[in-house]
């Protein structure tokens, strides 16, 4: 598969226990956030997304958190499963302005069975 | 309803040529943005288009253009390829002029050799 990322940060996780990874955005004015799923081979996969006027959603299994006063994102995974294996990436979007997507660095989670 | 597509999915380039790549987005999205993605810098924001007019452009050379046709398909185009240009070329469509998902496809490989 092709290589997304040499030198990621790895999250390993037992498969069935809850995940959670990390993100930092850059721009106080972001007000868009989505985190994508990347297997090899494949473009990213939209997961989730949470605007800046809230600070919690949730979906199927994941869960967004966002705290602007730090800058900081999280991605929940309940029951994490192998098909869950991918690298992760958070992006942030200023809604004032058309699309410019700012990714993070990704982060790396395996899935122990 | 088909995903977004990219042509060609790999692409073998010498220093010097100049190279075209395509991407159908998902139908009914006026949307189209373009990154390049390296081991070494992450997903990078390439240019965005909405109906045809670039509204946003990443911070790369000249030598890296694209246009968007009046059926929504975009093109990109890099110029005097360089080594540093190989990467994987994503590009993503969304239906919206700002302030929604993005879906992306599986990207074009280029290697410059």
């Amino acid at each position: 598969g092709e290589s997304v990322g040499l030198h990621l940060p790895t999250l390993s996780v037992q498969e069935g226990d809850n995940s959670i990874i990390n993100c930092a955005y850059s721009n106080s004015a972001s007000d868009y956030f989505i985190w994508y799923k990347q297997e090899s081979g494949k473009g990213p996969q939209f997961i989730i997304d949470i605007r800046s006027n809230m600070d919690k959603r949730q979906g199927q299994r994941v869960t967004v958190l966002l705290n602007k006063t730090v800058k900081h994102l999280s991605l929940q995974i309940a029951a994490t499963q192998p098909g869950d294996s991918a690298v992760y990436f958070c992006a942030e979007n200023s809604m004032d302005s058309s699309y410019k997507l700012i990714f993070g660095s990704g982060t790396r989670l395996l899935v122990r069975p | 309803k088909a995903g977004v597509t990219q042509t060609p999915r790999y692409l073998i380039k010498t220093r010097g040529q100049q190279v075209t790549l395509s991407c159908s987005p998902i139908s009914g999205h006026r949307s189209v943005s373009w990154y390049q993605q390296t081991p070494g810098q992450g997903l990078q924001f390439l240019f965005e288009y909405f109906s045809e007019t670039q509204r946003n452009k990443g911070n790369f050379p000249g030598r890296f253009s694209g246009r968007q046709f009046s059926n929504s398909r975009s093109e990109m185009n890099v110029s005097t390829l360089e080594l540093g240009d190989s990467a994987l070329y994503l590009c993503a469509s969304s239906w919206s002029a700002k302030g929604d998902e993005q879906y992306f496809g599986p990207g074009t490989r280029l290697t410059v050799t």
